[in-house]
């Protein structure tokens, strides 16, 4: 019974290039939200999706990120024109309704040369 | 503004010793709260409360719910090494989860 499944892991990228980040939440969630966290610094809600719907996406910067959960295959957490302060682990977690306990992923530490 | 606030943000104990982790927080439509645990990779979820008064239990983790008061405690007794980690709150008060930033625990032997 996989969990939440994030990829990569690890991904470096240059100033002004793209970073795509992939979530696939524990089968049989709809629901997933992704998080942001610097060092020292809790987890930052960004984006709440359920399948082909952003549900809430007030905690997203409004350029250069976008997030999609399409009706088939996982969500994407897209940032485009990468900056160094986008550097950060970014996390994914999913559940199975509203209001229910959130499973996490390991999340994708992304870093910016 | 929703806000979740963690007490101490670090604490050292030795093993065997018992911690209160502290989480207040001031949100609009309060619906529950969650407790988890965060090693180096992903939080790992504890408990999730959501009536005052009623203690959830988990082995030698403990936790209760203050919704007068706005306030939650994490207890650990007899605390072991395995033990050390950052221990995170969240408030969901609707749409969103917020999260408080952590205490971070370390026990030594």
């Amino acid at each position: 019974n996989a969990g939440v499944m994030q990829n990569p892991r690890h991904l470096v990228r240059r100033r002004g290039q793209e970073a795509r980040l992939r979530c696939s939440p524990m089968k049989g969630h709809s629901h997933v939200y992704w998080y942001r966290q610097l060092p020292e610094e809790g987890l930052k809600f960004m984006v709440y999706l359920q399948k082909e719907n952003i549900i809430d996406e007030s905690g997203m910067p409004k350029e250069r990120f976008s997030a999609e959960f399409p009706k088939e295959g996982p969500s994407i957490l897209r940032i485009q024109q990468v900056v160094r302060g986008d550097s950060a682990a970014y996390f994914c977690a999913s559940s199975p309704r509203e209001f229910q306990p959130q499973h996490f992923g390991d999340g994708t530490r992304l870093s910016i040369l | 503004e929703d806000k979740v606030v963690q007490s101490p943000l670090s604490l050292v104990v030795h093993e065997g010793d018992t911690v209160t982790l502290n989480c207040s927080y001031e949100v609009t439509n309060f619906r529950s709260l969650l407790w988890y645990k965060q090693e180096k990779k992903a939080p790992t979820f504890l408990f999730m409360l959501t009536s005052s008064g009623i203690e959830k239990k988990s082995g030698r983790l403990s936790s209760i719910l203050d919704k007068k008061e706005l306030f939650s405690i994490l207890n650990i007794t007899a605390t072991q090494t395995g033990d050390s980690a950052i221990y995170l709150c969240a408030v969901y008060p609707g749409n969103q989860f917020y999260f408080g930033t952590g205490t971070s625990l370390t026990v030594i032997p």
